[in-house]
């Protein structure tokens, strides 16, 4: 079946430890997304590629980056993860843009800082 | 700043109970609403989208109701089952490629 794989399901890293978190997908979307929710929240955009494009919300912080070296991979780097990062992150895909399009959602990665 | 809100935050129902719960998003600028359904340790799912004034999409037992003049899109649940428990979210998009979600609504059905 076509879909969106995130690995790992659970992170745990240390104050200040770069991390990374990783999505690939098999739907051949053009458009990837990376989504940060902390408990009970709204899940909330940090950035996007519309293929090889990156399109950074202007109130991403700056210890969040972000790589897509093909359509099927992309990659969620924290340099320096601070307690207040602890969450669950979620990559999405979609087609296309334009609001009418359904995002694809991978199971989440839970981010644990310690 | 956008705002969508959903009501409740979460809904505790017994199994064979009917149940219905709402999104609120800005009333101007309207281009679409979706409905996700996600079940704990699994993925988001698509359940709607919808952009029509007067909308109603139905799927099973589930079925949203929209009215972009006020700003509000209902969920109803009927005949709630277990399998049913999961978080409701809805999804706002701006008209770029920026989605606002809302928080959610966490439905429990006991059995």
């Amino acid at each position: 079946d076509a879909m969106v794989i995130q690995n790992p399901r659970y992170q745990v890293t240390q104050f200040g430890k770069p991390v990374t978190l990783s999505c690939s997908q098999t739907l051949n979307h053009n458009v990837m997304y990376w989504y940060q929710q902390k408990s009970s929240q709204a899940p909330k955009l940090l950035f996007h590629y519309y293929d090889k494009d990156f399109n950074n919300e202007a109130d991403t912080p700056d210890n969040f980056q972000s790589r897509r070296p093909n359509t099927s991979f992309c990659f969620l780097d924290i340099r320096s993860p601070g307690l207040g990062d602890a969450a669950m992150y979620l990559c999405a895909t979609s087609r296309a843009s334009g609001p009418g399009e359904t995002q694809y959602f991978g199971p989440g990665t839970r981010l644990l800082v310690l | 700043i956008l705002n969508v809100e959903q009501s409740p935050q979460s809904l505790h129902v017994q199994e064979g109970d009917s149940t219905n719960f709402t999104c609120s998003f800005p009333s101007s600028n309207f281009y679409a609403l979706h409905w996700y359904r996600w079940e704990t340790a699994k993925s988001p799912e698509a359940l709607f989208v919808m952009t029509l004034n007067g909308d109603e999409k139905k799927k099973g037992r589930i079925s949203a109701t929209l009215n972009t003049k006020e700003g509000y899109s209902y969920l109803y649940i009927k005949g709630s089952q277990p399998e049913d428990s999961a978080t409701y979210l809805c999804a706002y998009p701006t008209g770029g490629f920026k989605t606002i979600f809302g928080a959610g609504t966490r439905l429990f059905v006991k059995a």
